[in-house]
């Protein structure tokens, strides 16, 4: 059970900001809620991860809600290379739980 | 700095064969995780290791799946008897001591049984 929710695509035009959305109302004080992404053919790739604040790195920001119970993957400026399946889970250190994730298509 | 590195990268084997994958963690990682991933499905955890310790394989199957990870040299995810539904794409991961998470992925290895 990967106790997070996530839509199953999404679409995006090439250099528009894309919002990935992700649910996990059961999350408890203790869990980071990490983000990946997996391109085709490839191996996961870390994306980001935070625990309440909201991160920001060169890949992506990281806005979690007060609440934390839902959090939003942001990609500033979407390019071609950001088609991949996006996972959002909940976990700490140990076995991270993938569910199906996001497939996120950009559209030239 | 290398990454994860995982051999094969592409394994056939027929029914009744053992299939071998190995996983070298990044320099200075001393845990290491496996994970499976059937076609067109998300990824499946199956083993957590530290060096010389299983630390969490509930993800295993309870039969002909074996996971190792020695003292000195790769981790190793060993399947006996391999059946038609054991093939997928086998993802090692590695992570530091005293990381927060984060999981560094191999490339993985991808085992067709015919």
């Amino acid at each position: 059970d990967a106790k997070t929710t996530q839509p199953n695509s999404m679409e995006s035009n090439e250099e528009e900001p894309v919002h990935l959305p992700c649910n996990h109302s059961t999350i408890s004080g203790t869990d980071y809620i990490h983000w990946y992404r997996q391109l085709p053919s490839q191996g996961p790739e870390y994306v980001i991860h935070g625990l309440t604040s909201n991160v920001n790195n060169r890949m992506a920001s990281l806005a979690i809600a007060e609440d934390r119970k839902s959090s939003t993957l942001i990609l500033h400026r979407a390019t071609l290379r950001d088609a991949a399946v996006y996972y959002c889970i909940r976990g700490s250190q140990g076995n991270l739980i993938f569910g199906k994730g996001t497939k996120l298509s950009v559209k030239p | 700095n290398a990454g994860v590195m995982q051999n094969p990268r592409h394994l056939v084997r027929r029914r009744g064969q053992e299939a071998r994958l190995r996983c070298s963690p990044m320099k200075g990682h001393s845990h290491v995780y496996w994970y499976r991933q059937l076609p067109e499905e998300g990824l499946k955890f199956m083993v957590y290791l530290q060096k010389e310790n299983i630390i969490d394989e509930s993800g295993m199957p309870k039969e002909r799946f074996s996971a190792e990870f020695p003292k000195e040299g790769p981790s190793i995810l060993r399947i006996q008897q391999v059946v038609r539904g054991d093939s997928a794409a086998y993802f090692c991961a590695s992570s530091p001591p005293k990381g927060t998470g984060e999981l560094f992925f191999g490339e993985g290895s991808r085992l067709t049984v015919l």
